[in-house]
């Protein structure tokens, strides 16, 4: 079975510019997380779609930041403009249902820096 | 969940010793308790998780522990070997309220031969 598909795995920019970032699920999973992972930290939910929907962007910073999952499969994650402190490593991962025991499966990552 | 604090940050263990991990958290509602493995290039992996019915749950050479009243749990890593070094992170969530995961700081774990 295919895993979580992340693309690129890395990206370098400068602030105030615009990059994106391509997930690609399990195949039938209907939930899909983006993670904002900090050097040394825990990943932290930007955002989560059940299917096509957004089930929670709480933590997503709206002014920058914006998600999309048309078609309720492949999703994509966009920061404009960026800035210093989001250098990171974005994880997409995915579940069978949106429950919190539900097994997420992570993709490897795009790690991003910004200068 | 909220808060999850994870201790130690680092670890270092000789080959075959046992590593503990312990994390604590703070929503009551809290009923499920994953620990994810993240090496070195890659997405974080489940290895084990814990429901909170549950005190106690074993995988081959791995264990959890859960203490609901004190609300703090434990990964435990017996006869540790060199693939076992990596990130080791503990998350916490509630199933039938947010369904999200708050996942600890990690433990860089470096088994030593």
């Amino acid at each position: 079975e295919a895993g979580v598909a992340q693309s690129p795995r890395y990206k370098i920019i400068e602030k105030r510019q615009s990059v994106a970032f391509w997930c690609n699920p399990i195949s039938g999973h209907a939930t899909l997380y983006w993670y904002q992972q900090i050097l040394g930290q825990g990943p932290k939910l930007l955002i989560q779609f059940q299917n096509n929907g957004v089930v929670d962007d709480s933590q997503l910073p709206k002014d920058r930041f914006s998600a999309e999952r048309l078609k309720g499969v492949d999703s994509t994650l966009k920061i404009q403009p960026a800035k210093l402190e989001d250098s990171a490593v974005y994880l997409c991962a995915s579940s069978l249902e949106g429950l919190a025991n539900n097994e997420q499966f992570f993709g490897p990552g795009t790690r991003l820096t910004v200068l | 969940g909220e808060n999850v604090e994870q201790h130690p940050s680092t670890l270092s263990v000789q080959e075959g010793d046992s590593a503990v991990i312990k994390c604590t958290y703070s929503d009551s509602a809290s009923n499920y308790f994953p620990w994810y493995k993240q090496e070195l290039g890659k997405g974080p992996q489940l290895i084990i998780d814990i429901r909170s019915n549950v005190g106690e749950k074993k995988d081959q050479r791995i264990a959890v522990t859960l203490n609901k009243t004190a609300k703090h749990f434990s990964l435990h890593i017996t006869e540790t070997q060199p693939e076992d070094s990596a990130v080791y992170f503990c998350a916490e969530g509630a199933t039938g309220g947010g369904n999200k995961l708050t996942f600890g700081t990690g433990t860089q774990l470096k088994v030593e031969l």
